[in-house]
């Protein structure tokens, strides 16, 4: 079974806070960790990515934190702001393939 | 950076007809390129993966009599809803990985199909 489960479903946080959504995979075979932010009538947008030789990667106001033994990856938005608020996916997937995508988790940032 | 178009963003049909979608790499070469299907507030389901020159793997449950797809370039790939029925409605998102390899999935816009 090639599933991705991710939570929460939804997320509620004040501007400035830090959100964590979590994801995680059961494929060991999976090498390539992205998440996507997905606005109302739009396509997924890729925010960052992680391939699992490395536990955690940057990218201006993302992280994501990868722990390859528990085959679990998060993502860490800082100083949230109410334009972050969309619906995430995580992916996990593989150089060759298709990707699986998490349940999504829809976040609302308060002003 | 990688731009995939897809084409139209909305449309809105009779059931009976057929509605076709266009997914296209601006600038990049696609060999593979995906199909997937969203309903409100759910994820996005695998439809289809599309290689240029070949035939289309469907996903398990996924009619390829009604989804047909076709990618006869390095650049598009097109879906072509036939006979669409109102259960058709939803959000169709196509997205492609540059033949240059890598580990880049680029997504378009996505299409939401109404079928009256």
């Amino acid at each position: 079974q090639q599933q991705v489960k991710q939570s929460p479903q939804s997320l509620i946080v004040q501007k400035g806070g830090i959100p964590i959504i979590n994801c995680a995979y059961e494929n060991t075979a999976f090498d390539y960790f992205p998440w996507y932010q997905q606005f109302p009538g739009k396509g997924p947008a890729l925010l960052i990515a992680i391939r699992p030789d490395v536990s955690e990667k940057k990218e201006g106001r993302f992280t994501i934190s990868f722990n390859k033994s528990a085959k679990q990856f998060s993502l860490h938005i800082m100083d949230s702001q109410p334009g972050d608020s969309a619906t995430y996916f995580c992916a996990s997937g593989t150089s060759y393939g298709k990707l699986t995508f998490g349940q999504g988790t829809i976040l609302t940032v308060h002003p | 950076g990688a731009v995939v178009s897809q084409h139209p963003s909305w449309v809105i049909c009779k059931s009976g007809t057929s509605v076709k979608i266009e997914c296209r790499s601006l600038d990049f070469q696609a060999t593979t390129m995906f199909w997937y299907r969203q309903f409100p507030k759910q994820s996005l389901m695998l439809m289809a993966t599309s290689n240029e020159g070949s035939k289309a793997t469907y996903e398990q449950g996924v009619e390829k009599d009604k989804f047909l797809i076709n990618h006869a370039s390095l650049t598009l790939s097109t879906l072509t809803v036939t006979s669409a029925h109102p259960e058709d409605s939803s959000f169709y998102i196509c997205s492609a990985r540059d033949q240059g390899g890598g580990y880049g999935y680029t997504f378009g816009s996505g299409t939401r199909l109404t079928v009256v």
